[in-house]
């Protein structure tokens, strides 16, 4: 399995300008996380879906903020419109659920998308 | 207050060092915690994963919890250059539905 695919790996954008970060979970997981990453703030979940659908989202910092999954193999995370302070490593990652919503299920991270706003 | 507490270093050994890495946390439902490795420019891999109280050992790694101190450890054995990462500890409590929370994670390097 090729594990979870992300892309860009690097964005370089103005401020004002939309962006969008996309991901490929691996295939038959059915939960899917978009983390932030800053050195001030760590790994910070943003949103996560099950099965396709938003479960949680308080994570999502302001209404710029929009996340979609439209199929099982797919999500993006858009930014819109970008400001400097959004400068940050994006990760998704993907797990299945096999263990149970009570258990542990290891999450799969990929290589993350490095986005600065300038 | 952060719910997991982590002191981010950096942290600098030599070679053959035993290192401890810790994180403290608030909230008493966390039952399943969780080491994550992060070498640069890369995306967090697990590393360990401990159930409630007590140890685990994997080769050269323990994981270690005390749940009446809300303490967690990882002490790596004999360490390797290789084993220069950032180390992130990772929280969850049942029925969280998958969710994890983070330490802010700790940056390891280990000299020749």
């Amino acid at each position: 399995d090729a594990g979870v695919i992300q892309s860009p790996r690097h964005e370089v954008t103005e401020m004002g300008q939309e962006v969008t970060l996309r991901c490929k979970p691996i295939s038959g997981h059915d939960y899917l996380f978009w983390y932030r990453q800053t050195m001030m703030r760590g790994l910070e979940l943003l949103i996560y879906f099950n099965n396709n659908v938003p479960i949680d989202d308080s994570g999502m910092p302001e209404d710029r903020f929009s996340a979609k999954m439209p199929n099982a193999s797919f999500s993006t995370l858009k930014i819109q419109p970008s400001e400097p302070r959004d400068s940050a490593v994006y990760f998704c990652a993907s797990s299945s659920g096999l263990a149970g919503a009570l258990s542990y299920n290891e999450q799969f991270f990929g290589p993350g998308t490095r986005l600065t706003v300038l | 207050q952060k719910e997991v507490e982590q002191d981010p270093g950096p942290l600098s050994v030599p070679e053959g060092a035993i290192v401890s890495l810790n994180c403290t946390y608030s909230n008493s439902a966390f039952q399943y915690f969780m080491w994550y490795r992060q070498y640069s420019r890369k995306g967090p891999e697990l590393l360990m994963y401990t159930y409630s109280s007590g140890n685990k050992e994997d080769g050269r790694f323990t994981a270690q919890v005390d749940k009446s101190s809300k303490y967690i450890s990882l002490f790596i054995r004999d360490s390797q250059p290789s084993d220069s990462a950032t180390y992130l500890c990772a929280m969850k409590r049942p029925g969280g539905g998958n969710k994890l929370t983070f330490g802010t994670g700790t940056q390891l390097k280990v000299e020749l």
